[in-house]
């Protein structure tokens, strides 16, 4: 099993700061997802990284993917109440997926 | 694109018996789905690999005699918990794999209570 440690593992921030989300391994992956789940909900993709140093943006989101694919960040800038939910990084190892923790992210209105 | 379904999405059943669980790909065809479960506030435990055409691979400490998958077409793969016991409740998640591109999509889950 390939571990994955996020961090952190709770975040609350008033609406408009920005948050970041580490997920780190001594493992290299093939590629590294980000997911977000909802309670009672499945994960929802939002990115997959696939080069070392890559940097992927998706509206206020931004990710990156470490240069030697071992490490990721999520970073959200003028958090809003709707980016409140479960933030999963997984890495993609022999075709299968390692989760991190997950961080549970709280935006306050 | 790249739709997962899963049915049913909530289900309570009786110690002992039997629960089947459907995950389909509804627009992509998937050689391979995962079988997750999630306890709560915590993240996915992989399960299994379902494997259309051959036999599942199970994590460790994963029974398959308890745990029966069946991948028999390219679209759906099916979860049997048999002889379910309280301990087993739990949040069942499926994904479905597109080779192309080494992504899993997940299906919206299936919340398990055994009494």
């Amino acid at each position: 099993t390939q571990l994955l440690e996020q961090s952190p593992q709770f975040l609350s921030i008033q609406e408009g700061e920005n948050l970041t989300v580490y997920c780190n391994s001594s493992s290299v992956f093939s590629s590294l997802q980000w997911y977000r789940q909802e309670p009672g909900e499945g994960p929802v993709l939002l990115v997959t990284v696939v080069t070392g140093g890559e940097v992927k943006k998706l509206k206020r989101l931004t990710f990156q993917f470490g240069d030697a694919r071992k490490d990721s960040s999520l970073h959200i800038t003028a958090a809003q109440p709707g980016d409140t939910g479960l933030y999963l990084c997984a890495g993609a190892y022999d075709y299968k997926l390692s989760f991190g923790a997950g961080t549970t992210v709280t935006v306050r209105a | 694109g790249a739709v997962v379904s899963q049915h049913p999405s909530w289900v309570i059943c009786k110690s002992g018996t039997s629960v089947k669980i459907e995950c389909r790909s509804l627009d992509f065809q998937a050689t391979t789905m995962f079988w997750y479960r999630q306890f709560p506030k915590q993240s996915l435990m992989l399960m299994a690999t379902s494997n259309e055409g051959s036999k599942a691979t199970y994590e460790q400490g994963v029974e398959k005699d308890k745990f029966l998958i069946n991948h028999a077409s390219l679209t759906l793969s099916t979860l049997t918990v048999t002889s379910a016991h309280p301990e087993d409740s739990s949040f069942y998640i499926c994904s479905a794999r597109i080779t192309s591109t080494d992504t899993q999509y997940f299906g919206p889950g299936t919340r398990l209570t055994v009494l």
